[in-house]
């Protein structure tokens, strides 16, 4: 049982360049979720799914694409990367989005964009 | 505006003391309140999970209660260890009602506690 996968762990992009960020879980969980993570900031959401098809964006989601089309995965797509997107990326899963249990979170992709 | 505000920003103790940290949220209406443990370079990890009726919630040397009436939690760590130092991270639940998105989370900046031998 590996939890949520991120890769890769590192990334550095010039600006302009686009990428695809991949998470996958094992838990068979419905919701999955991006974050990212600035200093200073609290994890602001990117955006989220509550299953298979279903897609909707959180509070910061310009510049970023995703897609559901199986339950294990969930890659966010960075369409051209800007220095403002150099930022540490999460992604979570729960088996639902609300009271039940808490949030697993993958490891993380520090991204760089130069 | 919905905000999660945590204190004290950093925190230095020496191995084996107690120490408390606080969060306090204006997120309403409230639904769960959450504390996560984030060690350097990883991702978060779940500590405990209230909802409004519980006041006190452990999970081994970590303690957190909730004040939903001042709208106050805190989180106590017992004779902490090197391994506890971390970010801290408060993290409170609204239930909104605008279709799919039936739940929303505000993180707090957390605090970044040292343990030092």
């Amino acid at each position: 049982n590996a939890g949520v996968t991120q890769t890769p762990k590192f990334q550095v992009l010039k600006t302009g360049q686009s990428m695809t960020l991949q998470c996958a879980q094992d838990m068979n969980h419905e919701y999955m979720s991006w974050y990212r993570q600035d200093p200073g900031m609290g994890l602001r959401l990117i955006h989220y799914s509550v299953g298979a098809g279903i897609t909707d964006q959180g509070e910061v989601p310009n510049g970023y694409n995703v897609s559901r089309s199986t339950t294990e995965d969930f890659p966010l797509r960075l369409l051209s990367a800007a220095p403002s997107q150099t930022s540490v990326y999460f992604c979570a899963s729960s088996l639902t989005q609300g009271l039940q249990g808490g949030y697993t979170f993958g490891s993380g992709t520090r991204l760089t964009v130069v | 505006k919905n905000q999660v505000e945590q204190s004290p920003q950093s925190l230095i103790i020496l191995e084996g003391k107690n120490c408390t940290l606080q969060c306090n949220y204006t997120v309403s209406p409230f639904s769960n309140l959450r504390w996560y443990k984030q060690d350097t370079g990883r991702g978060p990890v779940s500590l405990t999970i209230m909802t409004f009726s519980e006041n006190t919630k452990s999970n081994g040397r970590y303690t957190a209660t909730l004040d939903a009436d001042t709208k106050q939690s805190s989180l106590h760590i017992t004779a902490s260890q090197l391994s506890d130092s971390a970010s801290y991270i408060c993290v409170v639940t609204q239930v909104a009602y605008s279709g799919a998105g039936s739940y929303q989370l505000t993180f707090g900046k957390g605090t970044k506690l040292s343990v030092i031998p």
